[in-house]
Protein backbone atom coordinates (compact mmCIF):
# COMPACT_ATOMS: atom_id res chain seq x y z
CA UNK A 1 0.00 0.00 0.00
CA UNK A 2 1.22 3.52 -0.50
CA UNK A 3 2.07 5.97 1.77
CA UNK A 4 -1.36 8.36 3.04
CA UNK A 5 -0.08 11.89 1.33
CA UNK A 6 0.73 14.98 4.16
CA UNK A 7 2.03 18.23 3.32
CA UNK A 8 5.82 18.50 4.37
CA UNK A 9 5.52 21.49 6.40
CA UNK A 10 3.51 23.89 8.47
CA UNK A 11 4.01 26.84 10.66
CA UNK A 12 1.84 29.31 12.27
CA UNK A 13 2.69 31.94 15.34
CA UNK A 14 2.16 30.87 18.79
CA UNK A 15 -1.58 31.10 19.60
CA UNK A 16 -2.54 30.54 16.00
CA UNK A 17 -4.34 27.58 14.76
CA UNK A 18 -2.88 25.00 12.29
CA UNK A 19 -4.26 22.14 10.37
CA UNK A 20 -2.47 19.35 8.64
CA UNK A 21 -4.23 17.26 6.06
CA UNK A 22 -3.57 13.63 5.05
CA UNK A 23 -5.17 12.49 2.02
CA UNK A 24 -5.52 8.43 1.21
CA UNK A 25 -7.98 6.32 -0.61
CA UNK A 26 -11.01 4.66 -0.29
CA UNK A 27 -9.23 1.18 0.94
CA UNK A 28 -7.42 3.40 3.72
CA UNK A 29 -8.83 6.76 4.91
CA UNK A 30 -11.94 6.94 2.87
CA UNK A 31 -13.70 2.98 4.07
CA UNK A 32 -12.57 3.21 8.11
CA UNK A 33 -12.82 5.13 11.02
CA UNK A 34 -9.36 3.79 12.13
CA UNK A 35 -7.44 7.10 11.68
CA UNK A 36 -4.65 8.24 13.58
CA UNK A 37 -2.31 11.61 14.32
CA UNK A 38 1.18 11.24 16.06
CA UNK A 39 3.41 13.48 17.66
CA UNK A 40 7.24 12.90 17.26
CA UNK A 41 9.74 15.34 18.81
CA UNK A 42 13.56 15.19 17.43
CA UNK A 43 15.25 11.81 18.57
CA UNK A 44 11.56 10.61 20.27
CA UNK A 45 9.67 7.83 19.74
CA UNK A 46 6.06 9.00 18.12
CA UNK A 47 3.34 9.75 20.60
CA UNK A 48 -0.70 9.15 19.61
CA UNK A 49 -2.60 12.16 19.67
CA UNK A 50 -5.72 11.50 18.37
CA UNK A 51 -7.30 7.90 17.54
CA UNK A 52 -10.96 7.03 15.53
CA UNK A 53 -10.33 10.41 13.40
CA UNK A 54 -11.26 12.67 16.43
CA UNK A 55 -10.68 10.81 19.90
CA UNK A 56 -7.87 11.98 22.31
CA UNK A 57 -6.26 9.35 24.52
CA UNK A 58 -6.30 11.01 27.87
CA UNK A 59 -3.88 13.70 28.94
CA UNK A 60 -3.71 14.94 25.58
CA UNK A 61 -4.57 18.64 25.43
CA UNK A 62 -8.05 19.52 23.63
CA UNK A 63 -5.82 21.66 21.41
CA UNK A 64 -5.62 18.58 19.38
CA UNK A 65 -8.67 17.92 16.88
CA UNK A 66 -9.02 15.60 14.06
CA UNK A 67 -11.77 15.40 11.33
CA UNK A 68 -12.44 13.65 8.16
CA UNK A 69 -14.07 14.24 4.78
CA UNK A 70 -13.63 11.43 2.16
CA UNK A 71 -10.37 9.92 1.50
CA UNK A 72 -8.97 12.85 3.38
CA UNK A 73 -8.49 13.61 7.47
CA UNK A 74 -7.23 16.33 8.84
CA UNK A 75 -5.47 17.36 12.32
CA UNK A 76 -5.86 20.94 13.83
CA UNK A 77 -4.05 22.10 16.63
CA UNK A 78 -5.23 25.43 18.12
CA UNK A 79 -3.48 27.96 20.04
CA UNK A 80 -0.62 26.86 18.98
CA UNK A 81 2.49 26.21 21.45
CA UNK A 82 6.15 26.37 21.23
CA UNK A 83 5.96 22.64 22.67
CA UNK A 84 3.96 21.60 19.38
CA UNK A 85 6.63 22.37 17.24
CA UNK A 86 7.43 18.60 15.80
CA UNK A 87 6.57 16.34 13.00
CA UNK A 88 3.06 14.56 13.03
CA UNK A 89 2.20 11.99 11.33
CA UNK A 90 -1.42 10.40 10.72
CA UNK A 91 -1.90 6.55 9.77
CA UNK A 92 -5.16 4.46 8.38
CA UNK A 93 -6.23 1.12 8.95
CA UNK A 94 -5.89 -0.31 5.04
CA UNK A 95 -8.28 -3.26 5.73
CA UNK A 96 -6.82 -6.99 5.82
CA UNK A 97 -5.44 -6.10 9.47
CA UNK A 98 -2.90 -3.83 7.41
CA UNK A 99 -1.44 -0.22 7.88
CA UNK A 100 -0.33 2.68 6.40
CA UNK A 101 1.40 5.69 7.41
CA UNK A 102 1.20 9.19 5.96
CA UNK A 103 4.43 10.95 4.88
CA UNK A 104 5.01 13.58 7.88
CA UNK A 105 4.13 16.82 8.18
CA UNK A 106 7.11 19.05 10.09
CA UNK A 107 5.17 22.08 12.30
CA UNK A 108 7.27 25.16 12.77
CA UNK A 109 5.92 27.04 15.39
CA UNK A 110 7.08 31.00 14.15
CA UNK B 1 1.09 1.39 32.31
CA UNK B 2 2.57 -0.30 29.16
CA UNK B 3 6.50 -0.16 28.90
CA UNK B 4 8.04 -1.64 25.88
CA UNK B 5 12.03 -1.65 25.27
CA UNK B 6 14.07 -2.92 22.54
CA UNK B 7 16.71 -5.04 22.17
CA UNK B 8 19.40 -5.99 19.64
CA UNK B 9 22.36 -5.73 17.14
CA UNK B 10 22.84 -2.21 15.97
CA UNK B 11 25.06 -3.27 13.01
CA UNK B 12 24.19 -6.06 10.41
CA UNK B 13 25.92 -6.84 7.43
CA UNK B 14 24.09 -7.08 4.01
CA UNK B 15 22.51 -10.17 3.24
CA UNK B 16 22.19 -11.18 7.11
CA UNK B 17 19.47 -11.38 8.88
CA UNK B 18 18.42 -8.08 10.98
CA UNK B 19 17.01 -9.94 14.59
CA UNK B 20 15.23 -7.96 17.33
CA UNK B 21 13.62 -8.23 20.15
CA UNK B 22 10.92 -5.95 22.74
CA UNK B 23 10.25 -6.87 26.51
CA UNK B 24 7.23 -5.85 27.50
CA UNK B 25 6.40 -4.75 31.12
CA UNK B 26 3.02 -3.72 32.50
CA UNK B 27 1.05 -6.18 30.30
CA UNK B 28 0.83 -9.70 29.32
CA UNK B 29 1.44 -9.73 25.59
CA UNK B 30 -0.90 -13.09 26.20
CA UNK B 31 -3.44 -10.71 27.22
CA UNK B 32 -6.95 -10.14 25.19
CA UNK B 33 -6.40 -6.54 26.00
CA UNK B 34 -3.30 -5.76 23.91
CA UNK B 35 -2.05 -6.35 20.70
CA UNK B 36 1.76 -5.61 19.24
CA UNK B 37 3.18 -4.18 16.50
CA UNK B 38 6.91 -3.23 14.92
CA UNK B 39 7.53 -0.17 13.04
CA UNK B 40 10.49 1.45 11.69
CA UNK B 41 11.77 5.14 10.61
CA UNK B 42 14.80 5.37 8.05
CA UNK B 43 16.94 8.20 8.84
CA UNK B 44 15.18 11.49 8.14
CA UNK B 45 12.16 10.02 6.74
CA UNK B 46 8.83 8.60 7.53
CA UNK B 47 7.11 5.99 9.55
CA UNK B 48 6.30 2.15 7.99
CA UNK B 49 4.47 -0.38 9.77
CA UNK B 50 6.68 -3.94 9.48
CA UNK B 51 3.75 -5.90 10.93
CA UNK B 52 1.67 -7.20 13.81
CA UNK B 53 1.14 -9.77 16.62
CA UNK B 54 -2.44 -10.25 17.86
CA UNK B 55 -2.46 -11.83 21.35
CA UNK B 56 -3.98 -15.45 19.49
CA UNK B 57 -0.80 -15.48 17.68
CA UNK B 58 -1.67 -14.61 14.56
CA UNK B 59 0.37 -12.62 12.65
CA UNK B 60 0.15 -9.64 9.71
CA UNK B 61 3.01 -8.07 7.99
CA UNK B 62 3.54 -5.79 5.21
CA UNK B 63 3.10 -6.69 1.91
CA UNK B 64 6.50 -4.97 0.87
CA UNK B 65 8.44 -6.92 3.26
CA UNK B 66 6.07 -10.28 3.67
CA UNK B 67 8.59 -12.22 2.01
CA UNK B 68 11.65 -11.50 4.37
CA UNK B 69 9.70 -10.75 7.91
CA UNK B 70 8.26 -12.71 11.00
CA UNK B 71 7.02 -11.73 14.39
CA UNK B 72 6.88 -13.92 17.16
CA UNK B 73 5.85 -14.59 20.99
CA UNK B 74 8.33 -15.56 23.53
CA UNK B 75 5.71 -15.58 26.87
CA UNK B 76 8.02 -17.01 29.04
CA UNK B 77 10.27 -13.82 29.23
CA UNK B 78 6.77 -11.55 28.10
CA UNK B 79 8.96 -10.87 24.79
CA UNK B 80 7.75 -10.63 21.21
CA UNK B 81 10.77 -10.34 18.68
CA UNK B 82 11.60 -9.28 14.92
CA UNK B 83 13.43 -11.19 12.45
CA UNK B 84 14.05 -9.76 8.94
CA UNK B 85 16.18 -11.75 6.70
CA UNK B 86 18.65 -10.84 3.48
CA UNK B 87 19.10 -7.15 4.97
CA UNK B 88 20.15 -4.02 2.53
CA UNK B 89 21.34 -1.14 2.90
CA UNK B 90 17.24 0.25 2.61
CA UNK B 91 16.72 -1.51 5.66
CA UNK B 92 18.70 0.79 7.94
CA UNK B 93 16.51 2.22 10.39
CA UNK B 94 15.05 3.12 14.04
CA UNK B 95 12.82 0.31 14.67
CA UNK B 96 10.15 0.76 17.59
CA UNK B 97 8.06 -1.76 18.64
CA UNK B 98 4.86 -0.98 19.81
CA UNK B 99 1.48 -2.03 22.03
CA UNK B 100 -1.86 -1.43 20.83
CA UNK B 101 -4.77 -1.44 23.54
CA UNK B 102 -8.19 -2.97 23.47
CA UNK B 103 -8.05 -3.18 19.26
CA UNK B 104 -5.25 -3.65 16.73
CA UNK B 105 -6.42 -0.01 15.36
CA UNK B 106 -3.83 2.80 16.85
CA UNK B 107 -0.51 2.28 18.42
CA UNK B 108 -0.74 3.44 21.62
CA UNK B 109 2.13 2.60 23.13
CA UNK B 110 5.80 3.29 22.17
CA UNK B 111 9.81 1.96 22.97
CA UNK B 112 12.37 4.32 22.60
CA UNK B 113 13.25 2.78 19.17
CA UNK B 114 16.51 1.36 18.26
CA UNK B 115 18.95 2.02 15.46
CA UNK B 116 19.66 -0.35 13.36
CA UNK B 117 22.33 -0.08 10.79
CA UNK B 118 22.95 -2.32 7.69
CA UNK B 119 26.95 -2.38 6.82
CA UNK B 120 29.54 -4.01 6.12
Amino acid sequence: QSALTQPPSASGSPGQSVTISCTGTSSDVGGHKFVSWYQQHPGKAPKLMIYEINKRPAGVPDRFSGSKSGNTASLTVSGLQAEDEADYYCSSYAGSNNFVFGTGTKVTVL
Amino acid sequence: QLQLQEAGPGLVKPSESLSLTCTVSGGAITSSDYYWAWIRQPPGKGLEWIGSLYYSGSTHYNSSLKSRVSISPDTSKNQFSLNLSSVTAADTAVYYCAGLHDAPTEFDFWGQGTLVTVSS
